[in-house]
Formats: structure tokens, C-alpha cells, sequence
């Protein structure tokens, strides 16, 4: 069955910190790839995403990503993050063309001040 | 431009009762996914709806059904009620079946 891992359930950093979470998908075919965020009391928002051409994507907020094929990975990177990024943030993949969403099960993220 | 927006908020609901969320699409979008997120894990995909015909479910029973209407709003029904269908229900739209989509608010439901 087509699966979106995340490794790290819950991640704490100082403000700062530079930051990368990971993301792996199973192997099914060419692949659309996100990162959702999910800020406190608030809804999904989409924070960037890959369909094809250059493997290093930037997204909102300083946020980049990069598609590595033979690794079916496409973590997700911030050079310096905020108290603001405090959030848990979703991987997510449609495989072949399809229509639905594969989520991973989430990274909680905490900045400490 | 209207996000996408969900109701009710919230609701509370017997085991073996039904129940109808409601979702109205980002304007200009044609598409409209829902998904149920359990507590603690990633939304899972119900079903997708592309003008006004089911485009695809997810492994979900019969039980939970689905409506568009002419101007892409939607509605997930679910019967006979279980206490795991207690989760948070999203909406999200699309431009077309495949594109990146845009989550409401979410309805979360209680099943007691």
C-alpha cells in the first residue's frame, strides 16, 4: 500500500535552530509531493510543493524542501526558525496522477523562545 | 476570495444517529475532497467529488456518503454512527482533480 512516513513525532528547538524534518514515501509510480502546516486553532495551510522540475523547492515563511527520487524522500528545511513556527506540520503525497491526499502522521514542532 | 469554509464548528452526536457536514468550496474551484483526521494522526481521504459526480474513495464504509451540488458546495453524510467516527472532518477544494488543495476549518465530531 502506498504510505507517507514521518520519522519525528515531536521535535523541540530553540529559536534560531535550524531545522529539518523528514518525510519518506513508498515507492508508487510519479508522485506529487507537500508540506502542509497546521498552526494552533488553525486550519491546514499548504506551505509548498513539488509536481516536477527543479528538486529544490522554496515554499512560504523561508520554508524549502528538497525531492530526492532515489530516496523517495522530500524533507523539509528552515535555516533559522521562530517562535512563530511552533505548528505541526504534515508530509503528503498523490501518487500517479491521482485525486486523494496520503498524509504522513505529523511532526509536532516547538520553538522555545 | 471566500476560503474554504465548514459547518457546523463543532457537534455532538449519539452512537447509532446521522449525521451532515457542510462544505463550500474556495470561489473558481470544481473539486472537493474530504477527509477525517483521528486524534493524534494524518488526515485520511474519504472520498473526492469533480462536478457533482464521486471521483474517488478512500477505504471508508458505505456508511459514509457524499453530495456536490451545482455550485461545487458539498456535503458527507455518515449513518449509524460509531463512537470511532469521533475525528475532525476536513474539507478541501481544488482547481481540478489532481491540484494542490485548500482545507477548511474542519467539523469536529463527538459520537457519544
Amino acid at each position: 500500500a502506498q504510505s507517507v512516513s514521518q520519522h519525528n513525532h515531536h521535535v523541540i528547538l530553540s529559536e534560531a535552530a535550524s531545522l529539518e524534518l523528514g518525510c519518506n514515501y513508498s515507492y508508487g509510480g510519479t508522485v506529487n509531493l507537500f508540506w502542509y502546516v497546521q498552526y494552533p486553532g488553525q486550519h491546514l495551510q499548504l506551505l509548498l510543493k513539488y509536481f516536477s522540475g527543479d528538486p529544490l523547492v522554496k515554499g512560504i515563511k523561508g520554508f524549502e524542501a528538497e525531492f530526492i527520487k532515489s530516496k523517495f524522500s522530500f524533507n523539509l528545511r528552515k535555516p533559522s526558525v521562530q517562535w512563530s513556527d511552533t505548528a505541526e506540520y504534515f508530509c503528503a503525497v498523490i501518487y500517479n496522477a491521482g485525486n486523494m491526499l496520503t498524509f504522513g502522521g505529523g511532526t509536532r514542532l516547538m520553538v522555545k523562545p | 476570495e471566500t476560503g474554504v469554509t465548514q459547518s457546523p464548528t463543532h457537534l455532538i452526536k449519539t452512537r447509532g444517529q446521522q449525521v451532515t457536514l457542510r462544505c463550500s468550496s474556495q470561489s473558481g474551484h470544481n473539486t472537493v475532497s474530504w477527509y477525517q483526521q483521528a486524534l493524534g494522526q494524518g488526515p485520511q481521504f474519504i472520498f473526492q467529488y469533480y462536478r457533482e459526480e464521486e471521483n474517488g474513495r478512500g477505504n471508508f464504509p458505505p456508511r459514509f456518503s457524499g453530495l456536490q451540488f451545482p455550485n461545487y458546495s458539498s456535503e458527507l453524510n455518515v449513518n449509524a454512527l460509531e463512537l470511532d467516527d469521533s475525528a475532525l472532518y476536513l474539507c478541501a477544494s481544488s482547481w481540478t482533480k489532481g491540484g494542490e488543495q485548500y482545507f477548511g476549518p474542519g467539523t469536529r465530531l463527538t459520537v457519544t
